[in-house]
């Protein structure tokens, strides 16, 4: 069955520090796959994606985020987080057919000043 | 160009009555979908629509229809509300196959 797992559902970080959100999915073949990012009351906004290719894929807002097939894994970073990251961030994965996705249960992240 | 719009934003309704969430997208996209999102869970699909005419089932249909009245429209409906279906819906669509989903504002929903 296919499942997306954010094992952490909080995440504190102090402003200026590096940031790695864990994400890891079951499937039964290589997926598409994306992060999300949601700001209190508001739609979900694509961060990044990856679909081939190159591992290492860089979004917007100074993210980038690394496909390793070998564990399964999508791990969102960023180098030194900002206080208007602060929001919730969804992983998400999808066939390749693109009928049917699965998102993560989400990682709140607060930063601290 | 609006991208995809959601009404109504807010509903309280009782338990047993109905309600349709309407969501439309002007971009021109093939496929839209209806999640929930309740805390913790994330967020999870109800119905999709892969093209123009066609529906199919998601994660957690229960309780819900829905509707592809063209290109542009996709409608999802409650016929008798229960407290279980409280929860914030989104609407998204896609465009081609390569293409990520864009998402509505949501629709927070409370039955009571």
């Amino acid at each position: 069955a296919q499942s997306v797992t954010q094992p952490d559902i909080h995440i504190t970080v102090s402003e200026g520090a590096s940031l790695e959100l864990r994400c890891n999915y079951s499937y039964g073949a290589t997926p598409y796959l994306f992060w999300y990012v949601q700001s209190p009351g508001q739609g979900l906004q694509l961060l990044l994606k990856y679909f081939s290719g190159d591992t290492l894929v860089q979004g917007i807002k100074g993210f980038e985020a690394e496909f390793k097939r070998s564990q399964s894994s999508f791990n969102l970073r960023k180098p030194s987080v900002h206080w208007s990251d602060a929001a919730e961030y969804f992983c998400a994965v999808g066939p390749r057919d693109f009928n049917k996705f699965y998102f993560g249960s989400g990682t709140k992240l607060n930063v601290k000043p | 160009n609006a991208g995809v719009t959601q009404t109504p934003k807010f509903q309280v309704l009782k338990t047993g009555q109905s309600m349709t969430l309407q969501c439309a997208q002007d971009m021109n996209h093939n496929s839209m979908y209806w999640y929930r999102q309740d805390p913790g869970m994330g967020l999870r699909l109800i119905y999709y629509s892969a093209s123009e005419g066609t529906t199919d089932k998601g994660e957690v249909p229960n309780g819900y229809n829905v509707s592809r009245l063209n290109k542009r429209e996709f409608s999802l409906r409650l016929e008798s509300a229960a407290p279980s279906q409280t929860s914030v819906y989104f609407c998204a669509s896609r465009g081609l196959a390569g293409d990520e989903q864009y998402f509505g504002p949501g629709t927070r929903l409370t039955v009571t």
